[in-house]
């Protein structure tokens, strides 16, 4: 089955250490996203990638770095700069950068808490 | 600015009842609209997908309108059980390659 694949379920950071949240897609999307979700707050955005070897900052960027080396992964680093790192983060794609006429798919999440 | 609203943030309803959750937008040039469903700890799934030129789309007891000039989208469950409670979420769609989202209403159906 196609779909996004987020790993791990759980992370946790201590401080001054970066982490890296993992992202595949085998749907073949040439767009993927990250979010973040805190409660009580809307998602929001903080990469996106349209092609590979290409992606722009969100609304939130500061603190979190991206690569996009292949069509399939789009993995997160959280750096030791983003002081608020605990978070609900959530990887998408869609066929294209404006869902198209199929929409975005999302992954399962990766919960990250600072210890 | 671009932004979405969801009223009511939370919903308790007894199972059977038909309900209707509401998404309201500020910038009625959406490309379009879509509706996911989260379980708590889990990721977005999506329920419908409603294009710009499209006024509803349906999927079994599901139905979800869209009305760009009074800029709200409306998604109706029929017959509602206690496996629908979760958090629905809208999103929208413009022509700057990213999601505008809600904040959600979270349903609870009660036997």
């Amino acid at each position: 089955d196609g779909g996004i694949t987020q790993s791990p379920k759980y992370l946790f950071r201590k401080e001054g250490q970066n982490v890296t949240l993992s992202c595949e897609q085998n749907l073949n999307h040439d767009a993927m996203y990250w979010y973040r979700q805190d409660p009580g707050q809307g998602l929001r955005l903080i990469y996106y990638s349209q092609i590979v070897n290409d992606f722009q900052k969100g609304d939130i960027a500061e603190g979190y770095s991206v690569s996009r080396e292949k069509k399939e992964s789009f993995p997160l680093t959280v750096t030791s700069a983003q002081k608020n790192p605990t978070a609900f983060y959530l990887c998408a794609s869609s066929i294209d950068g404006r869902g198209s006429n199929y929409g975005y798919t999302f992954g399962s999440g990766t919960r990250l808490t600072v210890v | 600015k671009q932004e979405v609203t969801q009223i009511p943030a939370a919903l308790s309803v007894p199972e059977g009842e038909n309900l209707v959750l509401n998404c309201s937008f500020t910038d009625s040039a959406i490309y379009n609209l879509q509706w996911f469903r989260q379980d708590p700890g889990k990721g977005l799934t999506s329920l419908l997908l409603i294009q710009s030129s499209q006024r509803e789309q349906t999927s079994g007891r599901l139905n979800a309108s869209l009305d760009k000039s009074s800029g709200r989208s409306t998604l109706y469950i029929a017959a509602s059980q206690p496996g629908d409670s979760a958090t629905y979420l809208c999103a929208a769609s413009y022509n700057t390659d990213k999601l505008i989202f809600g904040t959600g209403t979270r349903l609870q159906v009660f036997p």
